[in-house]
């Protein structure tokens, strides 16, 4: 059971704006920084949007991130094919001795 | 952005210690906390714990009884040991520094079964 809560699964057809729901506490996503990691079947992670809403280099700019609170979003606009993956938001948890925590992740679908 | 190497064993039997190693660059390591992170088949990400140069670490509070991270300053490799292990470790596990790095390395499949 995580700290952070995301859905389990969203979906959009190509072209469409979908958004992804990171819901955390005042001791984690309030506290600290957001990340999104998105996961391709059968690869390894890969850093998305870090530091809430900051683009790595090669990231294209239909990904975006935004925080407010205690809660956080990622939102994928002009939806394609490729971006059918799983989607992770993580952040720093200041609770007990400070861990950092993944959400369960939720399933993107491109109809 | 050079990908850590790993190893260790992939295949161990329940109450035995996983041992997996992580070779990375001492530039990388300096001023950064390199992590070990892992996924159980079809299952989500789960961060272990973390360790950076001087040897501080900090630990997921749901493992922190079986894990012990190090780092061999001479050789630039950091290591996970996870003892007592059970079939609930079965999992694909990276080391990474998840707040930096775009790309992980490919991960180390550890599977538990008697």
């Amino acid at each position: 059971q995580s700290v952070l809560t995301q859905p389990p699964s969203a979906s959009g057809t190509p072209g469409q704006r979908v958004t992804i729901s990171c819901s955390g506490s005042g001791s984690n996503i309030g506290k600290n920084y957001v990340y999104w990691y998105q996961q391709l079947p059968g690869t390894a992670p890969k850093l998305l949007i870090y530091r809430n809403d900051q683009w790595p280099s090669g990231v294209p700019d239909r990904f975006s991130g935004s925080k407010s609170g205690t809660a956080a979003s990622l939102a994928i606009s002009g939806l394609r094919s490729e971006d059918e993956a799983d989607y992770y938001c993580a952040a720093w948890d200041d609770s007990l001795s400070g861990f950092y925590v993944f959400g369960p992740g939720t399933k993107v679908t491109v109809l | 952005q050079v990908q850590p190497q790993q190893w260790g064993a992939g295949l161990l039997k329940p109450s035995e210690t996983l041992s997996l190693t992580c070779a990375v660059s001492g530039e990388s390591f300096s001023g950064y906390y390199w992590s070990w992170i892992r996924q159980p088949p079809g299952k989500g990400l789960e961060w272990i714990g973390e360790i950076n140069q001087s040897g501080k670490t900090n630990y997921n509070p749901s493992l922190k009884s079986r894990v012990t991270i190090s780092f061999d300053t001479s050789k630039n490799q950091l290591s996970l040991k996870l003892n007592s292990v059970t079939t609930a470790d079965t999992a694909v596990y990276y080391c990474a520094r998840p707040s930096i790095d775009v790309h992980w390395g490919q991960g180390t499949l550890v599977t538990v079964s008697s």
